[in-house]
């Protein structure tokens, strides 16, 4: 079956470092992959996707683009903020549309602390 | 303003009582989802919806139950029979239109507690 798997956390930087929390994934066909955010104590919020080899998300500084030779949608910003520390969470979606049910596969999440 | 909205934010539940979860979405979507959150993992499916009056089960279905009567609301209720409903609990949404046909937008949860 499909699965994400995410690297392990937490990660601690300092402001204004450079992030990559890599992802990697397995899946049948041609999956959507998804970059969503969670702040303690919220649910989840989409942060960027792409739904087709080499396409890139962006969103508030962050980017990631769909590698489907690597099978890998890794997480960068380059410059963090305080403001950037929560759980990451990458997911895939199977083809959704018509009878699919769009199902999301999530990795275990990432906790990001960023210090002043 | 569009969105999700789950009530309530904080529930306790005494031992062998079921509870039962709102999820209400104005985002006009057609399919909903429900989700347990267990520290330190990801995100696990327990319900899903596409159409009023229709529900599948997920991968941790057993202990509860869902209704779908409404499009905008997807009620969860967890039985005595769940073993160890201790969790963050998730409703999302989405439309199955081409455009964002594979996204899912989320609430902002309920934490039970079983005391």
């Amino acid at each position: 079956g499909d699965s994400v798997t995410q690297m392990e956390g937490p990660v601690t930087l300092s402001e204004e470092a450079f992030l990559t929390i890599n992802c990697t994934y397995t899946a049948t066909g041609y999956p959507s992959l998804f970059w969503y955010v969670q702040y303690p104590g919220e649910g989840l919020q989409l942060l960027l996707k792409a739904t087709k080899a080499d396409d890139k998300g962006s969103n508030k500084g962050f980017e990631a683009t769909y590698r489907k030779e690597t099978t890998s949608f890794h997480l960068e910003k380059g410059s963090v903020q305080v403001s950037d520390s929560a759980v990451y969470f990458c997911a895939l979606s199977d083809r959704a549309g018509g009878t699919s049910y769009g199902k999301l596969t999530f990795g275990q999440g990432t906790i990001l602390t960023v210090h002043p | 303003d569009g969105g999700i909205t789950q009530s309530p934010k904080y529930l306790f539940r005494k031992e062998g009582q079921n509870v039962t979860l709102s999820c209400e979405q104005n985002l006009n979507h057609d399919a909903m989802y429900w989700y347990r959150q267990d520290p330190g993992q990801g995100l696990r499916l327990i319900y899903y919806s596409q159409i009023v009056n229709d529900f599948q089960k997920g991968d941790i279905a057993e202990g509860y139950s869902v209704s779908r009567e409404k499009k905008e609301s997807f009620p969860l209720t967890v039985t005595s029979a769940q073993k160890n409903p201790t969790a963050f609990y998730l409703c999302a949404s989405r439309s199955i239109s081409r455009v964002e046909a594979d996204t899912q937008y989320f609430g902002p949860g309920t934490r039970l507690t079983v005391l």
